[in-house]
């Protein structure tokens, strides 16, 4: 098993860019999330999916959308990228509580 | 308001030596806990769970402890090795208020350990 994987490892946008982040997991969980983890402030949820066709917000999701289309796919769009939004994103599918992390992508916004 | 605090940003320990990370949380409806450790350029990884029915819970090197009256966790690492330099961060559920299982992170806090 892969796992949970994540595309691409690092990328720098300019503000106003678009642009989605890939997660993929091959475990079959049905709960999702996309995290970011900024220094001094943990990981924060940004959007979570208990499912195929549906998600919701997390603490952090304004200036981010999902889609879970699929089990297996839950993509991250930034819509006009920010430099607020300079941060690693860590995506994660889990089974009950234990969650299994992505390697992250890595973010910055000029 | 942080539900989930570790006040440590970090700490350093001389290898074989013990190394306990702290973490305290305001929400008594929590009943589940998780510990993370996170190396540089890779995702966390589960490392240790406890419920709230215990008080204490131990997988070989890593305990933790559990103490709901003062809502304070606490991860033991006896002994420390130089491999378990990290970012330590701890995690907290419940299912009583969300069915969905969402875990609310503490900060973390980077531990060194000293050859």
């Amino acid at each position: 098993n892969a796992g949970v994987t994540q595309t691409p490892k690092f990328q720098v946008l300019k503000t106003g860019q678009s642009m989605t982040l890939q997660c993929a997991q091959d475990m079959n969980h049905e709960y999702m999330s996309w995290y970011r983890q900024d220094p001094g402030m943990g990981l924060r949820l940004i959007h979570y999916s208990v499912g195929a066709g549906i998600t919701d917000q997390g603490e952090v999701p304004n200036g981010y959308n999902v889609s879970r289309s699929t089990t297996e796919d839950f993509p991250l769009r930034l819509l006009s990228a920010a430099p607020s939004q300079t941060s690693v994103y860590f995506c994660a599918s889990r089974e009950a509580y234990e969650q299994y992390f992505g390697p992250g992508t890595r973010l910055t916004v000029t | 308001d942080q539900q989930v605090k570790q006040n440590s940003p970090s700490l350093s320990v001389q290898e074989g030596r013990i190394s306990i990370l702290n973490c305290d949380y305001t929400n008594s409806m929590f009943d589940y806990f998780l510990w993370y450790k996170k190396y540089p350029a890779e995702g966390p990884t589960f490392l240790i769970s406890i419920s709230s029915i215990k008080d204490k819970n131990e997988d070989g090197r890593f305990t933790v402890f559990l103490n709901k009256s003062a809502k304070h966790l606490s991860l033991h690492i006896v002994p420390s090795q130089p491999g378990d330099s990290a970012v330590y961060f701890c995690a907290a559920s419940s299912l009583k208020m969300d069915s969905s299982y969402k875990l609310i992170f503490g900060s973390g806090t980077r531990l060194l350990v000293r050859p």
